[in-house]
C-alpha cells in the first residue's frame, strides 16, 4: 500500500523554541494532507487541511499563527509549532490523500511525539 | 463531530472472530464507511471501506446493513497483534476530511 513518511518520530525541545515536522508521501502525489493532534487516551483531533499550492484551512480553535503549515509540493507538507510551550506536548500525525483517480483512501504517517520542556 | 457511534471497548478470545459494530444512522447516500485502527503510539492504519455492498480484503470483512445505518467489521481470526483502537468513520467525497470519534478499544485475550 501507499506509504506516508513522517519525521521526526520523537522530538524534545525547550519552551519557546520552534519545531518543524515533515510529512512525505513516498509513492504517490498528495494534493491534500491533513494534520491531527492526539493527547494521551484521546482520539485524533483534526487541526488543519493542507492543500498543495494554497493556504491551509484550520479547524475552529486552532491558532494558524502558532501552527504553521506549508504544502509546497505534491509530496511534502510541513507543520511548524512556533514558540512551543509544555501544553503543546502531544502526538502529531499527518495524513495524505492519494490523488490518483478512483482511490479514496487516506494514508497516515507514523506520528511525531513532541515533548516541550 | 463524528457521525458514528461505537462501543468504547470489547474483548475477544485469540483465534476467534472479532465483530466490531458501528452505528451511522445519519449517513447520506454518497458517504462511505471507513475503518481504521490505531495500535498504541502509531499512526492509524487503513483496514477497509465500503459504500453499500459487503467488502472483504486480506485483513477483514465489512458488512453494511441494507439501510446503511450500521455496519460490522469482522476480523476472522483475531490475534494478539489485533489489539488496538478501531475507528469507524463516515466520509463523503474525495476531499472530505476524516473526523475521528472515540473508537472501540479491542482487547484480544490469550
Amino acid at each position: 500500500g501507499a506509504v506516508v513518511s513522517q519525521h521526526p518520530s520523537r522530538v524534545i525541545c525547550k519552551s519557546g523554541t520552534s519545531v518543524k515536522i515533515e510529512c512525505r508521501s513516498l509513492d504517490f502525489q498528495a494534493t491534500t494532507m491533513f494534520w491531527y493532534r492526539q493527547f494521551p487516551k484521546q482520539s485524533l483531533m483534526l487541526m488543519a487541511t493542507s492543500n498543495e499550492g494554497s493556504k491551509a484551512t484550520y479547524e475552529q480553535g486552532v491558532e494558524k499563527d502558532k501552527f504553521l503549515i506549508n504544502h509546497a509540493s505534491l509530496t511534502l507538507s510541513t507543520l511548524t509549532v512556533t514558540s512551543a510551550h509544555p501544553e503543546d506536548s502531544s502526538f502529531y500525525i499527518c495524513s495524505a490523500r492519494d490523488a490518483r483517480a478512483g482511490v479514496e483512501k487516506l494514508f497516515f504517517g507514523s506520528g511525531t511525539q513532541l515533548s516541550v520542556l | 463531530d463524528a457521525k458514528t457511534t461505537q462501543p468504547p471497548s470489547m474483548d475477544c478470545a485469540e483465534g476467534r472472530a472479532a465483530n466490531l459494530p458501528c452505528n451511522h444512522s445519519t449517513i447520506s447516500g454518497n458517504e462511505y464507511v471507513y475503518w481504521y485502527r490505531q495500535i498504541h503510539s502509531q499512526g492509524p492504519q487503513y483496514i477497509i471501506h465500503g459504500l453499500k455492498n459487503n467488502e472483504t480484503n486480506e485483513m477483514a470483512s465489512l458488512i453494511i446493513t441494507e439501510d446503511r445505518k450500521s455496519s460490522t467489521l469482522i476480523l476472522p481470526h483475531a490475534t494478539l497483534r489485533d489489539t488496538a483502537v478501531y475507528y469507524c468513520i463516515v466520509r463523503g467525497g474525495r476531499d472530505d476530511k476524516i473526523i475521528f470519534g472515540k473508537g472501540t478499544r479491542l482487547h484480544i485475550l490469550p
